[in-house]
């Protein structure tokens, strides 16, 4: 079965400071790994996926993410933290049956980023 | 990606009553979900909507709670019944567009508060 566990359900940091957030996976196969964001009182985008391509993969608002088999890890950064960057952040993992894909989402915890001036 | 749309965007609701969440994508999408966001929590899919046919739900979501109509590929309802407090909740639709079902994109929410 797959599953995302996020390490740390809170992190601060300054503005203009670096920005980690921590995601391991577990999965049978090569997993797909999504980031996604959520802003208070809004819907959730798609930060970055991971789908077998690059192990280094960029996403939007400067946020980069590197898959690493031998650590079963999909950690989240971004170099300087701007304060629009608070907000709610999940990593998700695509469930399989075998080793298709079912089309489902297996969510972490999430993980609550506070940016501090 | 995919322009999807909740009605309503919010509601109040009173104990024992029902309310119906519409979903509405911009295009023909194979796979549509209804997932759950309970306060402080995270995403819970509720139900695969599948178009023509019953939608599948996950353990712990039943048909009589939470009946999902697909009348077509680019519309769904989700019904939450019957509703109590615990049903406080965001309620967020997805689709997959594409065959290979690699990416969701995900609806504004339907926030609800059940008094």
């Amino acid at each position: 079965a797959q599953s995302v566990t996020q390490l740390d359900s809170h992190v601060s940091v300054s503005e203009g400071t670096p920005v980690l957030l921590r995601c391991n996976y577990s999965s049978s196969y090569s997993p797909s790994l999504f980031w996604y964001v959520q802003h208070p009182n809004k819907g959730l985008q798609l930060l970055l996926k991971y789908t077998s391509a690059a192990t280094l993969v960029k996403g939007i608002n400067g946020f980069e993410a590197e898959f690493k088999k031998s650590e079963t890890s999909f950690h989240l950064t971004k170099p300087s933290a701007h304060m629009s960057d608070a907000a709610e952040y999940f990593c998700v993992v695509s469930d399989r049956l075998g080793s298709s894909n079912t089309g489902k989402l297996i969510f972490g915890q999430g993980t609550t980023l506070q940016v501090k001036p | 990606s995919a322009v999807i749309s909740q009605k309503p965007s919010r509601d109040i609701c009173q104990r024992g009553t029902s309310l119906t969440i519409q979903c509405q994508v911009d295009s023909q999408v194979t796979m549509m979900f209804w997932y759950r966001q309970q306060p402080g929590q995270s995403l819970t899919l509720i139900a695969t909507a599948n178009q023509g046919s019953e939608a599948t739900y996950e353990s712990g979501f039943v048909i009589d709670k939470f009946p999902i109509s697909r009348p077509n590929l680019t519309f769904s309802t989700l019904t939450v019944s019957n509703m109590s407090p615990e049903d406080s909740s965001i309620y967020l639709c997805s689709v997959t567009p594409g065959a290979k079902k690699e990416t969701q994109y995900f609806g504004p929410g339907t926030r609800l508060l059940v008094l």
